[in-house]
């Protein structure tokens, strides 16, 4: 079975911390994604990777940037937390890119920026 | 502008019922739809994946349809359990030069009752 892991299920900041957010998966993953969830808004994507160090944009990445060390894990950070990113942070990995892939969803970061 | 539609926006049934959950969707081109379970507290996981060519597909009590040509799909639980009370999300892949991008309905939240 897939497992994608996040660091932690419950987070409290206050305004103006770093903020790391941790995503582990243990399939080998190459494409591992990071969305946020809203009440009424669906998920967005914030960033994804294909690969090692690689990464791109996705429709949210303003206030956000990401790290692609090893194959395994991505890294969500928040340079200077906000209030308006308190969220449901949902980390996802994929076998490929192709349009059938599967994306495999860890149970989530509920962040709350005070 | 791709995008996805889920209604009604919550349910709530009795136990034992059948229910029906739609969605429709402008993404185009076209490439799969999937409908994803999200229980409260955890991350979203796949239900069924349905490409252009499919209709009907089952999953146990869990059957989708897809109209490619109107552009609507629909998730009918059959004999529902208080397990079946999530939220239930709407996944369309449309096909970019980059590859797939994954369009997102805002969910229907079912509760199922006593």
């Amino acid at each position: 079975d897939v497992k994608v892991t996040q660091s932690s299920r419950y987070l409290v900041k206050r305004t103006g911390e770093k903020v790391f957010l941790e995503c582990v998966q243990d399939m080998d993953h190459e494409n591992m994604f990071w969305y946020r969830q809203d009440p009424g808004l669906g998920l967005r994507l914030i960033y994804f990777s294909y690969d090692v160090k690689m990464k791109e944009k996705g429709d949210i990445p303003e206030g956000y940037s990401v790290s692609r060390e090893k194959k395994e894990r991505f890294s969500l950070i928040l340079e200077s937390a906000s209030t308006n990113q308190t969220s449901m942070y949902l980390c996802a990995s994929s076998l490929r890119s192709s349009a059938g892939s599967e994306q495999y969803f860890g149970p989530g970061t509920r962040l709350t920026v005070t | 502008k791709n995008q996805v539609e889920q209604s009604p926006q919550s349910l709530i049934i009795l136990e034992g019922k059948n229910c029906t959950l739609q969605c429709n969707y402008t993404v185009s081109p076209f490439s799969n739809l999937r409908w994803y379970k999200q229980d409260t507290g955890r991350g979203p996981v796949s239900l069924t994946i349905m490409t252009f060519s499919e209709n009907t597909k089952s999953n146990g009590r869990y059957t989708a349809t897809l109209d490619a040509d109107t552009k609507q799909s629909s998730l009918h639980i059959t004999a529902s359990q208080l397990s079946d009370s999530a939220s239930y999300i709407c996944v369309v892949s449309g096909l970019t030069g980059g590859g797939n991008k994954l369009t997102f309905g805002t969910g229907t939240q079912l509760k199922v009752e006593l």
